[in-house]
């Protein structure tokens, strides 16, 4: 049981590049969440899922999409990458919508130069 | 403006003596309250919740503590251990099942 996981653990981009950050998890929760991490600012909401076919804005969406592939997978794409866009990126999955503890992966370590 | 503040950025104790950590909100519509730990390189892992309807819970060694008249949230944590030495976020459940979280404590317990 590998809980959430995601890939990869770490990457650098060009400014104007894009690429997709792939995370799954195998609790078969129904909703998932994709935040960022930056210094003092704690963890912000981008996108999240509530449920397989659904998908929502966060607090700061802007220069992200999102794809819930099937129940298991939710993707974040940077389509033009910024350096502002440098920062770590939890994927979290939780059973909701009563189950409020999120189960968080590793990260992804992106820095956009 | 910033609906959970974590006034602290950080936090020294010795081993073996409680550790309180703070956090103050805004938003009065706050249901359920948590707290998550998250060691270096690795994702946040939940600690400990709390509903609204209570003023307090233990798990352990870690207690919370609500004060929905104040808007105030702590985690106590006794006695410190040098493994509790981590980044401390507390996070409360706005609509739907999402989730605030403050900007972080950083815990280190020195031995």
């Amino acid at each position: 049981n590998a809980g959430v996981t995601q890939t990869p653990k770490f990457q650098v981009l060009k400014t104007g590049q894009s690429m997709t950050l792939q995370c799954a998890q195998d609790m078969n929760h129904n909703s998932m969440y994709w935040y960022r991490q930056d210094p003092g600012m704690g963890l912000r909401l981008i996108y999240y899922s509530a449920s397989e076919g659904t998908t929502d804005k966060g607090e700061v969406p802007n220069g992200y999409n999102v794809s819930r592939l099937n129940k298991r997978e939710f993707s974040l794409r940077l389509e033009s990458a910024a350096p502002s866009q440098t920062s770590v990126y939890f994927c979290a999955s939780s059973d909701g919508p009563q189950g409020y503890e999120q189960y968080f992966g590793p990260g992804t370590r992106l820095t956009v130069t | 403006d910033q609906q959970v503040k974590q006034n602290s950025p950080s936090l020294s104790v010795q081993e073996g003596r409680i550790s309180i950590l703070n956090c103050d909100y805004t938003n009065s519509m706050f249901d359920y309250f948590l707290w998550y730990k998250k060691y270096p390189a690795e994702g946040p892992t939940f600690l400990i919740s709390i509903s609204s309807i209570k003023d307090k819970n233990e798990d352990g060694r870690f207690t919370v503590f609500l004060n929905k008249s104040a808007k105030h949230l702590s985690l106590h944590i006794v006695p410190s251990q040098p493994g509790d030495s981590a980044v401390y976020f507390c996070a409360f459940q706005e609509y739907g099942n999402k989730l605030v979280f403050g900007a972080g404590t950083i815990l280190r317990v020195k031995s």
